[in-house]
């Protein structure tokens, strides 16, 4: 199956910064990428669907203005996180959609 | 909404069989499905996946009942790193709501 790289692994930053997580897909064109969101003791919860050259498709509930997508190419999807507060603190997952879904290894944002 | 119906725990005996069952009572004819595992802090694995027949891979084999309401994971010969969160989802293979959708899993614990 496809190869996903997700990076960081993990991030640390201070309330009101903005931080980027970076989603590639290694070894397969990804038209489409998926971003997760886990809260502790719970289920991966989608946020939006990410699809190359268009705007991303957010669930609703989740809002596009603060979790930034741009899938610029086929092999990078980037979230990136504004004015993150702690309770954005949680474990954001990526996956893409090629033969089945691949998952990254996820990125455990802590917002201090 | 996650359309299927899993325990939420189980346990299983180092070497033993594990047995996951997962009913999916409405699901659709064109509808798969899936079976991800997650492991602590880690991003979800793949599998096994199918329709109607069942499947056997490497890993796992996948029992889909006849009229397809439910479907049982087998691991045949469980071992402590099986120890994880198990995912039973029904999701179309393509189009536009190709999209997986998490439901709460079962935690698998395999003793020793």
């Amino acid at each position: 199956g496809a190869v996903v790289s997700q990076h960081p692994s993990w991030v640390i930053c201070k309330s009101g910064t903005s931080v980027k997580i970076e989603c590639r897909s290694l070894d397969f064109q990804a038209t489409t990428m998926f971003w997760y969101r886990q809260f502790p003791k719970q289920s991966l919860m989608l946020m939006a669907t990410s699809n190359e050259g268009s705007k991303a498709t957010y669930e609703q509930g989740v809002e596009k203005d603060k979790f930034l997508i741009n899938h610029a190419s086929l092999t990078l999807s980037t979230l990136t996180v504004t004015s993150a507060h702690p309770e954005d603190s949680s474990f954001y997952i990526c996956s893409i959609r090629g033969i089945g879904y691949t998952f990254g290894s996820g990125t455990r944002l802590t917002v201090v | 909404d996650a359309k299927t119906t899993q325990p939420p725990s189980m346990d299983c005996a180092e070497g033993r069989a594990a047995n996951l069952p997962c009913n999916h009572s409405t699901i659709s004819g064109n509808e798969y499905v899936y079976w991800y595992r997650q492991i602590h802090s880690q991003g979800p694995q793949y599998i096994i996946h199918g329709l109607k027949n069942n499947e056997t891979n490497e890993m796992a084999s996948l029992i889909i009942t006849e009229d397809r309401k439910s479907s049982t994971l087998i691991l045949p010969h469980a071992t402590l790193r099986d120890t994880a969160v198990y995912y039973c989802i029904v999701a179309l293979s393509g189009g536009s709501n190709y999209k997986l959708t998490f439901g709460k899993g079962t935690l698998l614990t395999v003793n020793p």
